[in-house]
């Protein structure tokens, strides 16, 4: 098991807003990052830090966090948009070293 | 921009070693961190370690006996080594470059990935 935990599924409506959460405790002092991966391609990072996109991401994305959870939110979800969602960020034992949520699949309807 | 391509042999006999080497085009290998991570077919991500370019490395506690990363400056490749291989180690085998901010670290570029298989 991970300890970051993320939602196996959320699907959202096209062109509404949809929130994808990652739960642990290491959110509490450090920000994650989040990545999308579409079938057969590599991971992309989408959001870094507290709120920062890779040049090329669309602003529909944005990160955000409070407590032990971190959220990435799609604002109008597009079509493109339906893939698998990780989150990322250190683990608990306080060695920096690094761990990634189960991720999320993302469903747009 | 940097570009990572993995490469190695993509089927492994258990109980040998899994050698893999990312190579580093575009920009300059140099003063960053850089990762293995693995995704096991239908699961998720599992980031296998970190190393400088100095050589200081730092790997997940649960693979960490059996792993060793290198790195080559002059070649501007580093390398992952797994040793002990069993099915469960079946897997793409991602390479990605690390950054640092303020109580946050990010991966990217990433490699395009490369499938192990290990199985006599």
């Amino acid at each position: 098991s991970s300890e970051l935990t993320q939602d196996p599924a959320v699907s959202v409506a096209l062109g509404q807003t949809v929130r994808i959460t990652c739960q642990g405790d290491s959110l509490r002092s450090y920000y994650a990052s989040w990545y999308q991966q579409k079938p057969g391609q590599a991971p992309v990072l989408v959001i870094y830090g507290k709120n920062n996109r890779p040049s090329g991401i669309p602003d529909r994305f944005s990160g955000s966090s409070s407590g032990n959870t971190a959220s990435l939110t799609i604002t109008g979800a597009q079509a493109e948009d339906e893939a698998d969602y990780y989150c990322n960020s250190r683990d608990s034992s306080g060695n920096h070293n690094w761990v990634f949520g189960g991720g999320t699949k993302l469903t747009v309807l | 921009q940097v570009q990572l391509q993995e490469s190695g042999p993509g089927l492994v006999k258990p109980s040998e070693t899994l050698s893999l080497t990312c190579t580093v085009s575009g920009g300059s290998i140099s003063s960053y961190y850089w990762s293995w991570i693995r995704q096991p077919a239908g699961k998720g991500l599992e980031w296998i370690g970190r190393i400088y370019t100095s050589g200081s490395t730092n790997y997940n506690p649960s693979l960490k006996s059996r792993v060793t990363m290198s790195v080559d400056t002059s070649k501007n490749q580093f390398s992952l080594k797994l040793s002990s291989v069993t099915a469960a180690d079946t897997a793409v085998y991602y390479c990605a470059r690390v950054s640092f901010g303020v109580a946050t670290n990010w991966f990217d570029p990433w490699g395009q990935g490369t499938l192990v298989t290990v199985s006599s």
